[in-house]
């Protein structure tokens, strides 16, 4: 079963917008991670975020975590065409390591 | 360093044999997951192996099985393949610190006909 529902499941912008995706679970975790695949491939981490963390920076990247409402949000800034990818939120619980992905949203860049 | 390899890439069954996928964790990393993503869904877990046992197990029948060596590489079965098999077996180690990123490999495509 999946835990996390990423919203919107597809997302079209143009090179250089912002680009803004959420996550949703339903129990409690320990850390929720983000997750690129290209083209159907190995996915690649891009973010952690533990349950005592509100904010975090990456680079372009920017996570947002609030466990009171249970969702999480991943905003790409100035994308570029190389952003173009499924991109899977997980969730971990607390005791383990096992990762729980959503459906993915799938990126398109636009030169 | 390598990071996690996996073999084969590609792999075609006919239905009802078996099949073994390998994987080699990343330096370091002494845990193995597997996870099953079908075709425009998400990974999903299979079971992950900690020191040669299988720790936790996804909802999964039990024609999947696993391995893990002493050099911490494993090894995924499933047998009396079906239709249904077919998808992308991705592999995931990660670090003695348990809550931390998952390191993935390129996964084994596994098309059963």
């Amino acid at each position: 079963s999946q835990q996390g529902e990423e919203d919107p499941q597809a997302l079209s912008i143009q090179e250089g917008e912002n680009a803004t995706m959420n996550c949703s679970y339903k129990t409690s975790i320990n850390n929720l991670q983000w997750y690129r695949q290209n083209s159907g491939r190995g996915l690649v981490h891009l973010i952690l975020i533990r349950s005592n963390e509100r904010e975090k920076h990456s680079g372009r990247l920017r996570v947002t975590l609030d466990t009171s409402k249970k969702s999480s949000s991943l905003l790409i800034t100035a994308s570029r065409a190389a952003d173009t990818a499924s991109y899977f939120c997980a969730t971990v619980p607390g005791a383990n390591s096992k990762l729980t992905f959503g459906k993915g949203i799938t990126l398109s860049v636009r030169p | 360093d390598a990071g996690v390899t996996q073999s084969p890439t590609h792999l075609i069954k006919t239905r009802g044999q078996q099949v073994t996928l390998r994987c080699s964790p990343k330096s370091g990393h002494d845990t193995v997951s597997w996870y099953q993503q079908a075709l425009g869904q998400g990974p999903q877990f299979i079971f992950q192996y900690y020191e040669e046992e299988e720790r936790q197990r996804g909802n999964f029948p039990d024609r999947f099985s696993g391995h893990q060596f002493p050099n911490y590489s494993s090894e995924l079965n499933v047998n009396a393949l079906l239709l249904g098999d077919s998808a992308l077996y991705l592999c995931a180690s990660s670090s003695p610190d348990r809550n931390t990123e998952a390191f993935f490999g390129q996964g084994t495509r596994l098309t059963v006909v």
